[in-house]
């Protein structure tokens, strides 16, 4: 079955820099890649996310990246913000349902 | 209604008690989903639903662990003889459609097994 692997666990920027996070899947037959975003005691919502036809995504501070070749997908947050701090979980989906990677705790420093 | 929503918020058993764990998903949605979460860990995959059938219970962690949703909406989650390696969140999503669609989430039931 699917296996996203997810790096790093955890990641602290300073506000205003950039903060990128990496996954990997195994499973070729993957073709959507969600971001979602959980906030600590809420439930995970999704900020973003990329189908296998597109390289690329991007919805303002928010940008997402795919190589299929590699099986890697990262999530790109530009100029960070204190409110951008939680847990980031990216997810592969070969077919029902989503696999999740274990997620990226980051804090952004004021 | 609004989003999904799961009852109760939380739940402490006692080990070897049985538990229910209520999911009301989107209305219309059609696959719903349940994960669980231990502290400091992804949604790990439990169930999954497209309308009444149970398409895919693979991350059952055992028999104790049961899964329905007899009228195509409303889902419970049982779990038997609860343990202590059941202490987690609970965590319901729904879609309308398969895997290339947005998941919404409940925001979870937190069950602590003493």
């Amino acid at each position: 079955g699917e296996n996203v692997e997810q790096h790093p666990s955890t990641l602290s920027v300073q506000e205003g820099d950039s903060a990128v996070i990496k996954c990997t899947y195994s499973d070729s037959a993957s073709n959507y890649f969600p971001w979602y975003k959980q906030e600590l005691g809420k439930r995970p919502q999704l900020i973003i996310d990329i189908r296998s036809n597109v390289g690329e995504k991007k919805d303002q501070r928010i940008a997402v990246t795919l190589n299929k070749t590699a099986k890697h997908f990262s999530l790109h947050i530009t100029e960070t913000q204190p409110e951008d701090s939680a847990v980031y979980f990216c997810a592969a989906s070969p077919r029902t349902p989503l696999v999740f990677g274990k997620g990226t705790r980051l804090s952004v420093i004021a | 209604g609004a989003g999904v929503s799961q009852s109760p918020r939380y739940k402490v058993a006692k080990r070897g008690q049985d538990v229910a764990l209520r999911c009301d998903p989107i209305s219309g949605h059609v696959s719903l989903f349940w994960y669980q979460q231990a502290l400091g860990q992804g949604p790990e995959f439990l169930t999954y639903f497209q309308n009444e059938a149970q398409l895919d219970k693979s991350g059952l962690p055992s028999d104790r662990f049961f899964a329905e949703r007899p009228e195509g909406s409303v889902s419970t989650l049982k779990i038997q003889r609860t343990q202590q390696e059941d202490s987690a969140v609970y965590l319901c999503a729904s879609s309308t459609g398969q895997g290339t669609t947005e998941a919404f989430f409940g925001q979870g039931t937190r069950l602590t097994v003493v």
